[in-house]
């Protein structure tokens, strides 16, 4: 079985400063590992994905998460924060349901607040 | 423009009634899925459908039946609402299924309330 755990369910930080949310996970096989972010009152959209290849996979809006199988984290990081990030942000893991379909496990999201 | 699509965005309804929701992804998608959002955000996958089959029913209650009438649609029905229901029903499509690195695509969501 897999499962991921956001371990903030806020995050707050000032504009201009660096933004980190944290991530982990559990899995039986080597798992594809992403990130969404939700805006309010918005649908789902992918910020970025790990696949086993590069251990550090660069996103969207200057997002970046990095693999790392010994602490089996995927810690969401950008260097400054812009206003517009505020949103929630999912940490997701995905299996193959026996060789049937691939099939999400969602953390349980981290509400990024950006103070002006 | 749309990639996936639902409507009605939202839908406000009585106890005991029922409804539907209905989902469109002009992607060239082979499998769709439908998730469900609670009030405290959590998001749990309900079913996915593959060329209108479908391959995963995460135990959900049979008041809910999908229905898949081409690759392209996959529209949820529920019968006799409870209270519980009331959510954000998310429906996402993805190229194709048998690999855990495919991106699902996500509709914008609808919201159900139910009164």
């Amino acid at each position: 079985a897999q499962s991921v755990t956001q371990l903030d369910s806020h995050v707050s930080v000032s504009e201009g400063t660096p933004v980190l949310l944290r991530c982990n996970y559990s899995s039986s096989y080597s798992p594809s590992l992403f990130w969404y972010v939700q805006h309010p009152n918005k649908g789902l959209q992918l910020l970025l994905k790990y696949t086993s290849a590069a251990t550090l996979v660069k996103g969207i809006n200057g997002f970046e998460a990095e693999f790392k199988k010994s602490e089996t984290s995927f810690h969401l990081t950008k260097p400054s924060a812009h206003m517009s990030d505020a949103a929630e942000y999912f940490c997701v893991v995905s299996d193959l349901r026996n060789n049937a379909g691939n099939m999400l496990t969602f953390g349980g999201g981290t509400r990024l607040m950006v103070k002006p | 423009d749309t990639a996936v699509s639902q409507t009605p965005k939202y839908l406000v309804t009585q106890m005991g009634n029922d409804k539907s929701i209905k989902c469109e992804q002009n992607l060239g998608h082979d499998t769709m899925y439908w998730y469900k959002q609670d009030s405290k955000k959590f998001l749990k996958i309900m079913f996915s459908y593959n060329n209108k089959e479908l391959i995963i029913n995460e135990t959900v209650p049979n008041r809910f039946s999908p229905k898949s009438p081409d690759k392209a649609h996959l529209n949820l029905h529920i019968n006799s609402l409870e209270l519980g229901d009331s959510a954000v029903y998310f429906c996402a499509s993805s190229l194709r299924t048998g690999g855990s690195f495919e991106t699902q695509y996500f509709g914008p969501g609808t919201r159900l309330l139910v009164l």
